[in-house]
């Protein structure tokens, strides 16, 4: 069965350090990846998505992500991160017709 | 496009009574899904419909949520009897094609039953 993990529940840095958020899946073929960003009282924003190809992606608000089939795993990376980063983030694959989220993993930015 | 959009943003209700979501997707986009979140459970999927046709329902807690989508431009959950344990935020998306392009999320509603 599909499924995605996120290790961390809550993350908190500092604004301007560099941030990185876990994502695992649990999947029989080549997935779908994608990280999406929850505003408090808002939808959810694709961040940016892999297919195929490199398997270092760029997404917007100068977020990327990196495919690591050997350890199925997808993190969500930033060089310097902005108070206004500040939100939930989700990991999810795309697979056959449905999409399965993480649990989500809460950033908080300290000044 | 105004992107997805679901009313109402806010809804309380009192237990046992009905409660009607509605959303209306992109146009053009040929999946909907209904999603439920919360504290406890994060982002559950309750159902999807593919060209305005329910695929799969199996993320329906229970008989008392029914979702239907008339026409490819709008979709309703609804809650009856309403329960306290229903109280959670409720979001539709849409996408055009499968699982393989990105999802469009509206700003959900959050439901309050009490």
């Amino acid at each position: 069965a599909q499924s995605v993990t996120q290790p961390d529940i809550h993350i908190t840095v500092s604004e301007g350090a560099s941030l990185e958020l876990r994502c695992n899946y649990s999947y029989g073929a080549t997935p779908y990846l994608f990280w999406y960003v929850q505003s408090p009282g808002q939808g959810l924003q694709l961040l940016l998505k892999y297919f195929s190809g490199d398997t270092l992606v760029q997404g917007i608000k100068g977020f990327e992500a990196e495919f690591k089939r050997s350890q199925s795993s997808f993190n969500l990376r930033k060089p310097s991160v902005h108070w206004s980063d500040a939100a939930e983030y989700f990991c999810a694959v795309g697979t056959g017709n449905q999409f399965y989220f993480g649990t989500g993993t809460s950033l908080t930015v300290i000044p | 496009d105004a992107g997805v959009i679901q009313s109402p943003r806010h809804e309380v209700t009192e237990m046992g009574q009905e409660v009607t979501l509605r959303c209306k997707p992109i146009s053009g986009h040929d999946y909907l899904f209904w999603y439920r979140q919360t504290m406890m459970r994060g982002l559950e999927l309750l159902i999807y419909f593919n060209n305005n046709v329910p695929i799969d329902d199996s993320g329906m807690p229970e008989d008392r949520f029914s979702a239907k989508m008339p026409n490819a431009s709008f979709s309703t959950l609804k809650i009856q009897p309403s329960e306290p344990r229903d109280s959670a935020v409720y979001f539709c998306a849409s996408s055009f094609g499968t699982a393989n392009t990105e999802a469009f999320f509206g700003q959900g509603t959050r439901l309050t039953v009490v």
